[in-house]
């Protein structure tokens, strides 16, 4: 079976600190990744998403980036962290992009 | 690009009760419909995908309705016990892909004893 796990489950985190969020998949060979992030009171937004190691592409520009070093590892990252930054981070994959996505736990970021 | 408004935002019904959330999206080619339960602290899981064909649909414990004339996907949960409380998302494609989901902001449901 299919596992996604999501570290850290929340982060406190000062403004201007880096930031590292982590997303494993175990179970499943060259899967699609994705980062979806929620602003309190707000809805998700897919920010990136991953076909293939090496390989990220950028939907929505919020001063962060990605990386997938491993076929079963999505990272998202920034060197400074911004107040608005602050929400709720899920990673998620899919087999195909025509198939369901799986989604994780999420990660509880507070930006103070 | 396409928009989707989700009411309410909050919602509390007494158990037994129905408990009713719907979504407007604005792309006419919007294809594929999803509606998504998030329980505290867990993934969000799903609960059906919705094809545009079919305006009807049964899950257990639920329907979900289509109308693409007014593009509205509404979720009625019937008969609702304390497992229902959750966050509720919709979520609406144009693809099916999950590479091209817009969801919903959120309900959040409060099923009372």
């Amino acid at each position: 079976a299919q596992t996604i796990h999501q570290w850290p489950v929340a982060e406190i985190k000062a403004v201007g600190s880096p930031l590292s969020l982590g997303c494993t998949i175990k179970g499943k060979s060259s899967p699609n990744l994705y980062w979806y992030w929620q602003a309190t009171g707000g809805t998700l937004q897919q920010l990136f998403y991953s076909i293939t190691v090496g390989q990220v592409e950028s939907v929505v520009q919020l001063n962060l980036s990605a990386s997938r070093p491993k076929d079963d590892q999505f990272i998202l990252s920034t060197e400074k962290l911004l107040l608005s930054h602050s929400g709720f981070y899920l990673c998620a994959w899919s087999l195909t992009t025509n198939t369901e996505v799986f989604f994780g736990k999420g990660t509880r970021l507070t930006v103070v | 690009g396409e928009q989707v408004e989700q009411r309410p935002p909050h919602l509390s019904v007494r158990e037994g009760d129905s408990a009713f959330i719907t979504c407007t999206y604005t792309d006419p080619n919007s294809y594929y419909f999803f509606w998504y339960k998030q329980e505290p602290g867990a993934s969000l899981q799903l609960l059906m995908k919705v094809f545009s064909s079919t305006e009807i649909n049964e899950g257990q414990g639920f329907t979900v309705l289509l109308n693409k004339k007014d593009k509205r996907l509404s979720l009625n949960l019937t008969a609702a016990h304390p497992g229902d409380s959750a966050a509720y998302f919709c979520a609406v494609s144009d693809t099916g892909g999950a590479d091209r989901l817009t969801f919903g902001k959120g309900t959040q449901l409060i099923i009372q004893p």
